[in-house]
């Protein structure tokens, strides 16, 4: 298994430029995750999925868009880059099962706006 | 609210020496408790995880947490730390709440000292 994967791993937006962070997972979780952190920050959950074709806003969703067509896919979409939103973005999966509570993260997408 | 507080911005550790990171909670039920490390410029890895039962939870890495449910604490430990320990360790809470999520805390950097 792959995990969760993403990408990509480095990117450089201008301000107003939109884009797509892709995550994708193959061990058929249930949800789906996606949280920002800033440096020397936690993190802050942006949205998330409970399966394919059902999202929700988490704690900081202003200037995001996602869906969940799938239950592989989790695309974070950004209109209109603004600076405040340089930051590492990470996607992560979990299982809802016996003893199966905890999230799997990807190794991240680092988000320049300039 | 929930809440999860690591009140150590930083702690540094000679090499050799032992460690314990704090972590406090505030949720009313009893919570799913989790330990994540970051290496830098990396994800998040999870290195233990506590449902029930014992309240001593062995993870990887020669980690260890208990779970003190008077105290509402769930602090890691490790008797000897290695160079390669140097990391960001977060503490996170798993709640139900409309759906199921965690709570994370601000992160422990662990400097070590040779």
């Amino acid at each position: 298994n792959a995990g969760v994967t993403q990408t990509p791993k480095f990117r450089i937006l201008k301000i107003g430029q939109s884009m797509t962070l892709q995550c994708a997972q193959d061990m058929n979780h249930n949800y789906m995750y996606w949280y920002r952190q800033d440096p020397g920050m936690g993190l802050k959950l942006i949205y998330y999925s409970v399966g394919a074709g059902i999202t929700d806003k988490g704690e900081v969703p202003n200037g995001y868009n996602v869906s969940r067509s799938t239950t592989e896919d989790f695309p974070l979409r950004l209109e209109l880059a603004a600076p405040s939103q340089t930051s590492v973005y990470f996607c992560a999966s979990s299982y809802l099962g016996p003893n199966s509570y905890e999230q799997y993260f990807g190794p991240g997408t680092r988000l320049t706006v300039t | 609210a929930q809440s999860v507080t690591q009140p150590d911005i930083h702690i540094t550790v000679s090499e050799g020496a032992s460690l314990e990171l704090r972590c406090n909670y505030s949720y009313g039920a009893t919570p799913y408790l989790f330990w994540y490390v970051q290496s830098p410029g990396q994800g998040l890895q999870l290195l233990l995880k506590y449902f029930s039962g014992d309240t001593l939870v062995q993870g990887i890495k020669g980690f260890e947490a208990e779970f003190k449910r008077s105290q509402s604490s769930f602090n890691l430990r490790k008797p000897s730390v290695h160079w390669s320990d140097a990391a960001e360790y977060f503490c996170a809470v798993g709640i139900m709440d409309s759906n199921y999520q965690l709570i994370w805390g601000a992160g422990t950097k662990l400097i070590i000292k040779p």
